[in-house]
């Protein structure tokens, strides 16, 4: 079945300091990729997305490369702010049968100013 | 994107009471899902809900402890039944863009089993 492995959390960074959180995933076929963020108190908001094999997904700074050769999405920013705290999800979409996403664990990014 | 409400946004129940969660999309939608998202934890699909047909349980979840309804294409609830307090958790409903394969989530419902 589907899986998806994020680093362990929790991620603890000054502000302006560059941001990696890793993800890989397991899956057959060509899945999509996004990444979804939740602040504190707040709903589940989809990020960013890739639908095929070299696609970047951005936005709001975040930037995410979908590699099939290494099954990997990892999230970067370049800079982050105080505001970029959160919990930040990796999940995939199956291309065939299931539709529903899978989720990674999850990691939480703590950005101290 | 879609806008999706939910209700209650939060409930404190008894244990062996139910308690019935709304979910309203502001446009027609074929899928939608259930999740639920345990303290601290990621999120686990429960069900995913066509209009027309019985839902689709994950392993793990059964018809007779969350059954859904799906009367039309903007609505559905999930009735969590003879609540425990392992139980307590968020909940929360799904829906997929059709075009993009885009999903979205609603706000969420806090449930604390006492």
């Amino acid at each position: 079945g589907n899986s998806v492995t994020q680093m362990e959390g929790p991620v603890t960074l000054s502000e302006e300091a560059f941001l990696t959180i890793n993800c890989t995933y397991t899956a057959t076929g060509y899945p999509s990729l996004f990444w979804y963020v939740q602040y504190p108190g707040e709903g589940l908001q989809l990020l960013l997305k890739a639908t095929k094999a070299d696609d970047k997904g951005s936005n709001k700074g975040f930037e995410a490369t979908y590699r099939k050769e290494t099954t990997s999405f990892h999230l970067e920013k370049g800079s982050v702010q105080v505001s970029d705290s959160a919990v930040y999800f990796c999940a995939l979409r199956g291309d065939t049968g299931r539709r529903a996403l899978t989720f990674g664990s999850g990691t939480r990014l703590q950005v101290q100013p | 994107s879609a806008v999706i409400s939910q209700k209650p946004s939060r409930d404190i129940c008894q244990r062996g009471t139910s308690l019935t969660i709304q979910c309203q999309v502001d446009s027609q939608v074929t899928m939608m899902f259930w999740y639920r998202q345990q303290p601290g934890q990621s999120l686990t699909l429960i069900a995913t809900a066509n209009q027309g047909s019985e839902a689709t349980y994950e392993s793990g979840f059964v018809i007779d402890k969350f059954p859904i309804s799906r009367p039309n294409l903007t609505f559905s609830t999930l009735t969590v039944s003879n609540m425990s307090p392992e139980d307590s958790s968020i909940y929360l409903c799904s829906v997929e863009n059709d075009e993009a394969y885009e999903q979205y989530f609603g706000p969420g419902t806090r449930l604390t089993v006492t």
